[in-house]
């Protein structure tokens, strides 16, 4: 199994501040997802990176993969209330079906 | 909505008793994942399909576990014999083919054995 380490595991934070997550991994991975889950649903898909050193914005989310498509980032400025939810990276594996998750970091956001 | 949908969202069961579940994919999609979240984990994997096609089971399906897809479109998942550990939320995504990396995952069904 490769694993991913999400850091931190929690944060809490002012609504206007700028937060990083953070996702790695010994393992190189071929595509990289970052989904965002609210209590009680389903991950949601924000994002994925395939390209070793791509940069991709969301609004105020900005994500970057790692150079050697070992890590990841999030970048959240000016986080807001709606920002709040459990924000999960996954890899591929090595069976290149199923996804291998991270743990999460949970945010919250508060006014 | 043309998201993927499952069905119920929460089943509370008493330890022993079968539990089956479902799921609707985005139709034009043909790969098809079960996933199991407990608290404070990321979802892990259970089982893929490809169209009607079982392609891969984890070792955490256990033989209480049965999942199928008759027709390559709507999914089930069945746990006989339920233990308190099966205590999760079940999460089912799909995917197409030229991406499959990109899984669209469902409300997920809430799972409590007593």
């Amino acid at each position: 199994t490769q694993l991913l380490e999400q850091s931190p595991q929690f944060l809490s934070i002012q609504e206007g501040e700028n937060l990083t997550v953070y996702c790695n991994s010994s393992s190189v991975f071929s595509s990289l997802q970052w989904y965002r889950q609210e209590p009680g649903e389903g991950p949601v898909l924000l994002v994925t990176v395939v390209t070793g050193g791509e940069v991709k914005k969301l609004k105020r989310l900005t994500f970057q993969f790692g150079d050697a498509r070992k890590d990841s980032s999030l970048h959240i400025t000016a986080a807001q209330p709606g920002d709040t939810g459990l924000y999960l990276c996954a890899g591929d594996s090595n069976s290149g079906y199923a996804l291998n998750f991270g743990k999460g970091t949970s945010l919250l956001v508060t006014p | 909505d043309t998201g993927v949908s499952q069905d119920p969202r929460h089943k509370i069961t008493k330890r022993g008793q079968n539990v089956t579940f479902r799921c609707d994919p985005i139709s034009e999609h043909n790969r098809l994942y079960w996933y199991r979240q407990t608290l404070g984990q990321g979802p892990e994997f259970l089982t893929y399909f490809q169209n009607e096609a079982q392609l891969e089971k984890s070792r955490l399906l256990s033989d209480r576990f049965s999942a199928e897809r008759p027709k390559g479109s709507f999914s089930t998942l069945e746990i006989q014999r339920t233990e308190q550990g099966d205590s999760a939320m079940y999460l089912c995504a799909s995917s197409g083919n030229l991406e499959s990396y990109e899984q669209y995952f469902g409300p997920g069904t809430r799972l409590t054995v007593t």
